[in-house]
């Protein structure tokens, strides 16, 4: 069964600065995807980014993008010029691509604290 | 923007109540999904629903749990008879199509077992 660890429980950055969450997943299959997802507070969850792993490049969004090694089995998030809209829990999840599965598994999360 | 919606936001009951958790998923959406958080604890799988059938369902999604898509538009999940263990927040989610990839959630109902 394929598990998601998110090492940080909680992470801060300063306004404008670079963070980096951590994320590592363990699994035997060569294709799935890759996904951050971020929860503000009594919000929804909403998908911030996606890799699919078959794609050697890392995925961009704006401010938000990855580092995805492949071979470490590691799927970090980089924030850049960090703005307090970003506080909140965010979610490394996999999704199996190959087997019919749909399901999410979730890390358990890192609170992310953006400080003035 | 379509969102998926859920009711109640928070539900308090008391052990071996029957519980309805209701979620309108985004209108074109063909799959649809239950999680569950368990406080302080990890985003759960529970089922997922396609086709008017379960696709997919873990271990936690026993007897007690069941889900149905009555009238094309909600979605909803039914717990039999609620135990202290079943306090936890529910979120529904859907999906457009096989894999696309993209959840998008609802945010989210608090039950509360006494």
């Amino acid at each position: 069964a394929q598990t998601v660890t998110q090492s940080q429980p909680e992470m801060s950055v300063q306004e404008a600065e670079t963070v980096t969450l951590s994320c590592t997943y363990d699994t035997s299959e060569s294709d799935y995807y890759l996904f951050w997802y971020k929860q503000p507070p009594s919000r929804q969850m909403i998908l911030v980014i996606r890799q699919e792993a078959y794609k050697q490049q890392n995925a961009t969004e704006n401010r938000f993008s990855v580092n995805f090694q492949k071979a470490a089995k590691s799927f970090s998030l980089k924030i850049s010029d960090s703005q307090l809209g970003d506080a909140a829990m965010y979610f490394c999840a996999y999704r199996s691509y190959e087997g019919g599965s749909e399901k999410l598994v979730f890390g358990k999360g890192t609170k992310l604290t953006v400080n003035p | 923007e379509p969102e998926v919606t859920q009711t109640p936001s928070h539900q308090v009951t008391q052990m071996g109540q029957e519980v309805i958790l209701r979620c309108v998923p985004i209108s074109n959406h063909l799959y649809f999904y239950w999680y569950r958080q368990i406080l302080g604890q990890k985003v759960e799988f529970l089922v997922s629903f396609y086709n008017n059938e379960i696709s997919e369902k873990s271990e936690i999604f026993d007897d007690q749990f069941s889900v149905e898509r009555p009238d094309g538009s909600n979605f909803t999940l039914k717990i039999r008879s609620t135990k202290l263990e079943d306090s936890a927040m529910y979120f529904c989610a859907s999906m457009r199509g096989e894999n696309t990839g993209e959840l998008f959630f609802g945010e989210g109902s608090r039950l509360t077992v006494l």
